[in-house]
């Protein structure tokens, strides 16, 4: 147990479709992140949240769409995506996010396909 | 930016001892994480360098050296459990800010 929790497991939805993934952290952290993990690439940092505040944005295209309400729990909106997005997305959790000794902790991750 | 190599697949024997080794490369180094990270499954934090050195926790150590650029990580008398993907990721500076960088992956495979 990990104390990062991610809702759903899977997921399969259309290209017109909207959903969102949820992640929820019991640690106390103050940074959250989101990841996406498609096969033989390496894990690739989409977003950042520290204090709720989005200090990241890694030329994500805007049909994904996070959002922070608190610093325990973050979301990510999708609208319109394409088959290409689909992939594992992870969330993590750090105390803080700018020293090399914040260990990211990962939840299970959502299993996204887009039709 | 930043890169970093480590193998895609290696295979070893139940009770075995493997090494798995990344480089890479990277300004404003300020550490180095392994994780393991079984199939459908979040990845697990196994340790953290950023002194070079050996860092040793039970049947997992890992190992840095700044100046060369390269870590390892060796697991000692392999389970079965351990069969997973182990990813390399170092804190480093990257479109102007710090940033964890992950690499591919290696697969590894133990067999009896």
């Amino acid at each position: 147990e990990t104390g990062v929790t991610q809702t759903p497991r899977h997921l399969v939805m259309g290209m017109t479709n909207k959903k969102s993934l949820k992640c929820e952290q019991h640690l106390g952290h103050n940074a959250m992140y989101w990841y996406k993990q498609s096969a033989k690439k390496p894990l690739e940092l989409m977003f950042v949240y520290s204090l709720e505040e989005r200090v990241e944005n890694n030329s994500v295209p805007s049909r994904f769409s996070p959002e922070c309400p608190n610093s325990s729990h973050l979301f990510l909106h999708l609208h319109t995506l394409q088959p290409e997005d689909s992939a594992l997305y992870l969330c993590a959790s750090s105390q803080g996010f700018r020293q090399g000794t914040d260990t990211q902790y990962f939840g299970p991750g959502t299993r996204l396909t887009v039709l | 930016g930043q890169n970093i190599d480590q193998p895609t697949e290696m295979t070893a024997t139940e009770g075995a001892i493997v090494q798995i080794n990344c480089t890479y490369q990277t300004s404003g180094f300020n550490g180095l994480f392994w994780y393991q990270q079984h199939a459908g499954e979040a990845p697990t934090f196994l340790s953290y360098n950023v002194l070079d050195g050996l860092e040793e926790k039970g049947r997992f150590s890992s190992f840095l050296s700044r100046s060369k650029g390269y870590s390892y990580l060796l697991l000692k008398e392999l389970q079965m459990k351990d069969s997973a993907s182990y990813l390399c990721a170092v804190w480093g500076l990257t479109g102007g800010g710090n940033k964890l960088t992950f690499g591919t992956g290696t697969q590894l495979k133990v067999e009896l």
